[in-house]
């Protein structure tokens, strides 16, 4: 099994709302990862768990929060966002991390939100 | 840091004409490449990676591309392209940062296939 599961698939908010995306992974991976995609563009890497805790943030600004309860589960939570951050949110997971640079990662089908 | 350069934003195909998409990446000792495929409304999945060894590198459905050190390619080909090749492909580089290392995409190729 290398599925990786998303939810919701789409997500509407309000600039004072808060909301969260979840993500699942059962292949046993110990890296977790979050990627913001906007439309026509690559992804774009904002966080990266290893054995459950923060590796990497890519400066990403505080209104997005990331959370990795146990070794399968990611959450992204949001608060306060702007229209800007409309966007593909992927999750992303691979067999370990520090990365030797040869993993692969397996992508989830993504949270479509549109902040409004 | 590693970069790659997708220079064709967009290639059109016929049904059963063979598929090119380009790929250079930035020179560097050591290179871990990959192409990844986007169907609408979906998320990324691999096609192949080259990693060491053979330059050759067959992937799924049908697709393989070559490793060319002189040239700083990774090509993406397949003789015959399927209605169903339509998508976005990525390719990436695995990119250093301090002693880890990330997901580097190029800008995307639309693949589209006509009749």
């Amino acid at each position: 099994d290398t599925e990786v599961t998303q939810t919701p698939k789409h997500l509407v908010m309000g600039m004072t709302n808060k909301k969260s995306l979840k993500c699942e992974q059962h292949m046993g991976h110990r890296a977790m990862y979050w990627y913001k995609q906007k439309a026509k563009k690559p992804p774009e890497l904002m966080f990266v768990y290893s054995y459950e805790k923060l590796s990497i943030n890519e400066s990403v600004p505080s209104r997005f929060s990331p959370e990795c309860p146990n070794s399968s589960l990611l959450n992204l939570h949001l608060h306060a966002l702007q229209p800007e951050d409309s966007a593909l949110y992927l999750c992303a997971s691979s067999q370990e991390f520090p990365s030797n640079g040869q993993e692969t990662q397996y992508f989830g089908p993504g949270t479509r939100l549109l902040v409004l | 840091a590693q970069s790659v350069t997708q220079l064709d934003s967009q290639v059109p195909v016929f049904e059963e004409a063979p598929v090119e998409l380009r790929c250079n990446y930035s020179s560097s000792v050591s290179v871990y490449l990959f192409w990844y495929v986007q169907y609408p409304n979906q998320g990324l999945q691999l096609l192949l990676k080259y990693l060491s060894g053979s330059t050759l590198v067959k992937g799924i459905n049908g697709f393989e591309a070559e490793f060319k050190k002189s040239e700083t390619s990774f090509h993406l080909t397949k003789p015959s392209a399927h209605m169903s090749d339509a998508a976005e492909y990525f390719c990436a580089v695995s990119d250093p940062v301090g002693s880890n290392y990330k997901l580097t995409f190029g800008k995307g190729t639309l693949l589209t296939v006509n009749p």
